[in-house]
């Protein structure tokens, strides 16, 4: 049973470029979140797709956007990287919004310089 | 943004010592959860708490959902060293699951010899 796929694993990235992370969530999920990991810190919530929509937003600005396709996988996308959008993101899935917790990925590395 | 305020943030422990650490908020939350993360892997989880004063075991994991709801312990008992790596305490807004998670900054537990 193949859990939550992420692509790809590390990434370099020039400032003022865009890039996009790819998930694939857990056989069985319907719910795609995603969170960004910076350094020594906890994850922080960016936005959860549920039925190919945005459901929910954290303290994220428009730069950075997603998508759910009908097959439940999704992508982050964040345009005009900044220094500071080096981090681990992490994608994690669920049914049905998240009772009874997530699975996360093993994220993507993205450094930005 | 908000993170849950977690203590310590990290542990030197012998192996065979019990284990304890919290997790506070400012705020209510309807689920607690509990995560372990190890080094370039995504958290896994270890134990939900869905109700107020709620006590969960799982193996040698304990951790309860405080009665204010705004706050969390988890204990192990009797460490191991495969039990070495960052506990993340997160909790819900919604008792349904169709909300992010707030995570705390994480205790780093480290085993010694």
């Amino acid at each position: 049973d193949a859990g939550v796929t992420q692509s790809p694993t590390h990434l370099i990235k020039t400032r003022g470029q865009q890039v996009t992370l790819r998930c694939s969530p857990k056989s069985g999920h319907d719910t795609v979140s995603w969170y960004q990991q910076a350094l020594g810190q906890g994850p922080q919530f960016i936005f959860q797709y549920y039925e190919e929509e945005e459901r929910q937003r954290g303290n994220f600005p428009d730069r950075f956007s997603g998508h759910q396709f009908p097959n439940y996988s999704s992508e982050l996308n964040v345009n005009a990287l900044l220094l500071g959008d080096s981090a681990l993101y992490l994608c994690a899935s669920s049914l049905g919004g998240g009772l009874g917790g997530y699975t996360f990925g093993s994220g993507t590395r993205l450094t930005v310089v | 943004g908000q993170q849950l305020n977690q203590s310590p943030q990290s542990m030197f422990i012998q192996e065979g010592e019990d284990v304890s650490m919290n997790c506070t908020s400012s705020s209510i939350f309807n689920t607690w959860l509990w995560y372990k993360q190890d080094p370039g892997e995504g958290p896994v989880l270890l134990i939900a708490l869905y109700k107020a004063g709620e006590l969960t075991s799982n193996g040698r994991l304990t951790a309860q959902f405080g009665i204010t709801r705004k706050d969390s312990f988890l204990n192990i008992s009797a460490s191991i060293p495969s039990d070495v790596g960052i506990y993340f305490c997160a909790g819900q807004l919604s008792g349904g699951g169709a909300d992010g998670l707030t995570f705390g900054k994480g205790t780093h537990l480290i085993i010694q010899p």
